[in-house]
């Protein structure tokens, strides 16, 4: 298993374009979120799914945007990118049943800066 | 969630155990202890979780105090790749499976 992908690694963007970042998981899980990291700080959530068709708002989605058409994928959309937005994002999934539905698996996260 | 309460930062030698506290005094009955960390610049990756009993795995044990209002995670012989920063985490999630993370503990491991 692949685990958690994130496509690209690194995007360097200017203020007012869009862009969207890539998650996919193979893992069947039906759990995925979207977190943002700014330095020294923790991991914020941005959005999050129970499963294909389902998602809703966590803590920062403002000028986000999320879809899940599938279970494998779960792509972040920035409508209008703000120097705000710089960060390093990260992509998460867990099975929604189980013993441990907190264990969360993260990809390796995308590096985004808005000049 | 319980909000939790960890040291900035530890240091511990290679080879000895790491004792990493956390305070989560305000815990409910139905919130699991979760614990992770963050590697720099990589994803963060689950080490372990309890809800009353001490549990161990590969990577570590977590001691949990009988009031819950606290906990211990030990890494019993801590290497250079330990170096990370912590995260201890309380949430029963409500079914929205959140993590809240906060800054965490920064163990630096010395050779």
């Amino acid at each position: 298993n692949a685990g958690v992908t994130q496509t690209p690694k690194f995007q360097v963007l200017k203020t007012g374009q869009s862009m969207t970042l890539q998650c996919a998981q193979d893992m069947n899980h039906e759990y995925m979120s979207w977190y943002r990291q700014d330095p020294g700080m923790g991991l914020r959530l941005i959005h999050y799914s129970v499963g294909a068709g389902i998602t809703d708002q966590g803590e920062v989605p403002n000028g986000y945007n999320v879809s899940r058409s599938t279970t494998e994928d779960f792509p972040l959309r920035l409508l209008s990118a703000a120097p705000s937005q710089t960060s390093v994002y990260f992509c998460a999934s867990s099975p929604r049943e189980g013993p441990s539905p907190y264990e969360q698996y993260f990809g390796p996260g995308t590096r985004l800066t808005v000049t | 969630d319980a909000k939790t309460t960890q040291p900035t930062s530890m240091d511990c030698a290679e080879g000895r155990a790491a004792n990493l506290p956390c305070n989560h005094s305000t815990i409910s009955g139905n919130e699991y202890v979760y614990w992770y960390r963050q590697i720099h610049s990589q994803g963060p990756q689950y080490i372990i979780h309890g809800l009353k009993n001490n549990e161990t795995n590969e990577m570590a044990s977590l001691i949990i105090t009988e009031d819950r209002k606290s906990s211990t995670l030990i890494l019993p012989h801590a290497t250079l790749r330990d170096t990370a920063v912590y995260y201890c985490i309380a949430t029963s999630g409500a079914g929205s499976y959140q993590l809240t993370f906060g800054k965490g503990t920064k163990l630096s491991v010395i050779p």
